[in-house]
């Protein structure tokens, strides 16, 4: 069966070093990868999105690449702030959207 | 304002009465979905629409029933709630449709729902 994984439950990164979230993924040739944040009680909130046929893309202080050899999507927020403490989500798409469990980030002062 | 409007936003109900929770969306979006969200369980898809009168099951459907009779409507329908789908309960929309489509998800605020 599809199976989606990110790599840490919670991820304490000191404030102003580049956090890194891994998705990885069994079973699945998704058309594409997306990645979203979550803060508590509140929906999800699309971020980045990345097409199977792309190496890598960037947004702002964000930055996805996807190996679809590997199956494996990273996450990287540079500089990071404690306003990106969150929840971030992965999720792979073709006819159905389906997410990874999330992974709790923790910017620290 | 583009949105997702979900509702109620808490409900607290018992086991076996009836229960919809309602979702609408005004960005003329053609796919829709449900989705629940547990602790250590992370979203698990309920049911999805493609388009109008288009429904299909996702990991979880046991237990609820969905309908797309216009397309900015998609009712989240618990027959006969039990407790186990006591659950914090999202529904989500994007636009589909051709090339240009992202698949990006709008998500509402969230369905926060308990059944004793």
């Amino acid at each position: 069966s599809q199976k989606i994984e990110q790599n840490s439950e919670a991820l304490n990164i000191q404030e102003g070093k580049t956090a890194t979230l891994t998705c990885n993924y069994t079973n699945y040739s998704p058309a594409y990868l997306q990645w979203y944040r979550q803060d508590p009680g509140r929906g999800p909130v699309f971020l980045l999105l990345i097409r199977e046929n792309e190496k890598e893309k960037r947004k702002e202080r964000l930055k996805v690449t996807f190996d679809t050899t590997l199956k494996q999507s990273l996450f990287h927020i540079t500089a990071s702030q404690p306003a990106d403490s969150a929840t971030y989500l992965c999720a792979l798409a073709d006819d159905k959207i389906i997410f990874g469990k999330g992974t709790r980030l923790h910017i620290l002062p | 304002e583009a949105q997702v409007t979900q509702n109620p936003r808490y409900l607290i109900t018992v086991t076996g009465k009836k229960l919809t929770v309602t979702c609408s969306q005004n960005m003329n979006h053609e796919y829709m979905s449900w989705y629940r969200q547990d602790p250590g369980l992370g979203l698990r898809q309920i049911y999805y629409s493609m388009n109008v009168e288009v429904t299909d099951k996702g990991d979880v459907p046991e237990g609820y029933k969905v309908s797309r009779k216009e397309k900015r409507n998609f009712p989240l329908i618990l027959e006969s709630p039990s407790p186990n789908q006591t659950s914090l309960y999202f529904c989500a929309s994007s636009l589909r449709t051709g090339e240009t489509n992202t698949g990006e998800l709008f998500f509402g605020e969230g369905s926060r729902l308990t059944v004793l």
